[in-house]
């Protein structure tokens, strides 16, 4: 089984512009997660989608959002991009099938650097 | 508020344990994770145990939880140059990650041969 695949692996962008990160989760999950991970602020939730509803979203601000299609896969927008936008932003998806394992399956992250 | 704490840094011997520790502040966490980020790489799965245990065993992986001191532990028997690595403590209300993980800042585990 193919693992979380998210693209683009690597970008730089200007503040003020815009972004859209992509994630395949793993095939037949259902839930996908987004993380950015600084160095200061460590891993923090961003949101999380299932059968394309966000259930649960962390304390972002409106810039950030992000929508999940019928075949799971899922996109994150940043607008109005700041320099502490800077991160790697990872997604992670999950089964969500009743087996109750508690895991999350987390692709290698996008690398956004805002100059 | 939920908080996940972890000491920065870790160094063993090649070959001794490595006994990584995590407090949580969230008395309602039904599930603890140990996850491990290699350079470059997403978060890897190491284990996870439900909050009704007290203890898990995985191959070189053991995991200690004190649920009165909301004390989580991860012991590496026979640590490797290959576990160097960044280990997060992360806990969650609910399996799956519904509701978001939250993640200590991590523990760098640095091996001196």
């Amino acid at each position: 089984k193919a693992g979380v695949t998210q693209t683009p692996r690597y970008l730089i962008k200007t503040r003020g512009q815009q972004v859209t990160l992509s994630c395949s989760p793993i095939s037949g999950h259902r839930s996908v997660s987004w993380y950015q991970q600084t160095p200061g602020q460590g891993l923090q939730f961003l949101f999380e989608y299932f059968s394309e509803t966000q259930r649960n979203k962390g304390n972002f601000p409106g810039r950030f959002s992000g929508r999940q299609f019928s075949n799971s896969r899922s996109e994150m927008n940043v607008s109005t991009l700041e320099l502490g936008d800077s991160a790697l932003y990872l997604c992670a998806s999950s089964p969500m099938d009743g087996s109750n394992t508690g895991e999350l399956f987390f692709g290698e992250g996008s690398r956004l650097t805002v100059l | 508020g939920e908080d996940v704490e972890q000491s920065l840094f870790l160094s063993v011997r090649e070959g001794d344990s490595s006994v990584i520790n995590c407090t949580y502040t969230d008395s309602s966490s039904t599930y603890l994770y140990w996850y491990k980020q290699e350079p470059g790489a997403g978060l890897q799965l190491l284990t996870y145990i439900f909050s009704n245990m007290d203890m898990k065993q995985d191959q070189r992986l053991t995991v200690l939880l004190n649920k009165k001191d909301k004390h989580l532990s991860l012991r590496i028997a026979d640590t490797q140059t290959g576990d160097s690595a960044i280990y997060f403590c992360a806990e969650s209300l609910s399996g799956g990650g519904a509701d978001g993980l939250t993640f200590g800042k991590g523990t760098h585990l640095i091996i001196q041969p």
